[in-house]
């Protein structure tokens, strides 16, 4: 079976670091992506990591550990414009040649100042 | 700048209607997707397309078809509409290989 778990909620004030746990069992891997989901709008890229270790870009960093099935988002200084939902999916392979994406439910992000 | 549309924004259509929800992309791009988003499930593929007329089921298929005549063009059919179908639906595109850009999603409320 598939499943990824992620938290539902969280909160954290502005300035503040969070880190944004996901937790996946899948049939196979070819690799895990973070989107970001604002209230009402279409989810948006943010990260993508297919081998082990931290991926930085600005203030988003995602880390991913392929033998512990598990990956995390790292949001630094925190601005109120972050409060979203962030979605954790994962790449597998159905079939040789095409991938299709299981995503988790997502974890809803508030801040506060 | 790269974009996928989707014809509506919000619909409302009756229980045993037939419904399209029509997605388009302007990048060129080989695959499309189609996912519906429930609060608690998170978002579920219902089809997908990695070529003009190839199809393939995703998790949640029942109840839907697709089409997929050009390239651009990848449209969701819902044959007789159930309550059941009240959904978020959002398209989305790809190369091969990367990461999937979405459109800006169809509320559907089916009465």
């Amino acid at each position: 079976g598939q499943n990824i778990d992620q938290p539902t909620e969280m909160t954290a004030t502005e300035g503040a670091i969070v880190q944004i746990n996901c937790t996946y069992q899948t049939s196979g891997f070819n690799g895990l992506f973070w989107y970001q989901q604002h209230a009402g709008e279409a989810p948006t890229f943010l990260s993508y990591n297919v081998l082990d270790g931290l991926e930085e870009k600005g203030r988003f960093s995602s880390f991913l550990s392929r033998s512990k099935g598990y990956s995390y988002l790292l949001l630094k200084e925190l601005q109120m414009k972050d409060s979203a939902s962030y979605l954790c999916a994962v790449r597998v392979a159905p079939r040789r040649g095409y991938n299709k994406l299981i995503f988790g439910a997502g974890t809803r992000l508030a801040v506060h100042p | 700048d790269v974009k996928v549309t989707q014809s509506s924004r919000y619909l409302v259509k009756r229980t045993g209607e037939k419904v399209f929800l029509e997605c388009v992309q302007d990048m060129d791009h080989e695959n499309m997707f189609w996912y519906r988003q429930d609060p608690g499930l998170g978002l579920r593929l219902i089809y997908f397309s990695y070529d003009v007329k190839m199809k393939e089921k995703g998790d949640i298929p029942e109840g839907y078809s697709v089409s997929r005549e050009k390239k651009e063009r990848f449209s969701l059919i819902l044959e007789s509409a159930s309550t059941n179908q009240t959904s978020m639906y959002l398209c989305a595109s790809s190369l091969e290989g990367h990461s999937e850009f979405f459109g800006p999603g169809t509320r559907l409320t089916v009465l």
